[in-house]
């Protein structure tokens, strides 16, 4: 598609249990982010692709928290063991590599309830 | 570590009245500077860019303002509509290519 894809767009599941969000970037774009957004607040980073070059997981919240990008694509972020305070909505941008004079194109993001 | 805030929350204007927007950056090596505009269920989207070599910019309705000695941007908008209402977001962009964004300002537009 033309726009950054996320899915699912909603995601209910009980506290203690797994979950794994998908993002599909826009088409050659190689730099990829995560961020989380709760309620009425603005936009917590969680972790930066670029390219081949190491992750920034710098706002990874904790060690329940992880994220792969498969063959500089797709990109999983998966929460374990997830508690009520991960409800939130978690939301997927990408951008060009190496080019500073763009901006990032968000999804629609993935909106996650903790019951 | 480097942060993007902005000044005020929320900021409520009368629909037709201009609106200011302000933001103030901590990384004085950005190199390019974005606003966004988040819609209620949406996702952020770019409104206007700027880079840190100019000080102004114009878009349809918008202007960006950079004032690097202070490190402070702002989004001016003309004559406020009710489709202006949302959250904006700066965001500043450094030479490795990585976004910090601010928290957000929730602007309503009062018919």
């Amino acid at each position: 598609g033309a726009g950054v894809s996320q899915s699912p767009s909603n995601k209910v599941t009980e506290k203690g249990k797994d979950v794994e969000l998908r993002c599909d970037p826009i088409s050659g774009h190689t730099a990829l982010y995560w961020y989380r957004q709760s309620l009425g607040q603005g936009l917590e980073f969680l972790i930066y692709f670029q390219g081949n070059s190491a992750p920034d997981k710098s706002g990874l919240p904790s060690d329940r928290f992880s994220a792969e990008r498969t063959g500089g694509s797709v990109s999983t972020l998966t929460i374990q063991r997830t508690q009520q305070e991960d409800s939130a909505v978690y939301l997927c941008a990408s951008s060009l590599e190496g080019q500073v004079n763009t901006e990032a194109f968000f999804g629609q993001g993935t909106r996650l309830t903790v019951v | 570590g480097e942060s993007v805030g902005l000044h005020l929350p929320t900021l409520s204007v009368q629909e037709g009245d201009n609106s200011i927007i302000n933001c103030a950056y901590s990384n004085s090596a950005s190199d390019y500077f974005i606003w966004y505009k988040q819609e209620s269920g949406k996702g952020p989207q770019f409104i206007i860019d700027i880079r840190s070599n100019m000080d102004k910019r114009q878009g349809q309705r918008v202007t960006v303002l950079l004032n690097k000695t202070v490190k402070h941007l702002s989004l001016q908008i003309a004559a406020t509509q009710p489709g202006d209402s949302a959250v904006y977001f700066c965001a500043e962009r450094n030479n490795a290519g990585k976004s910090t964004f601010g928290d957000g300002t929730t602007l309503t537009v009062k018919p």
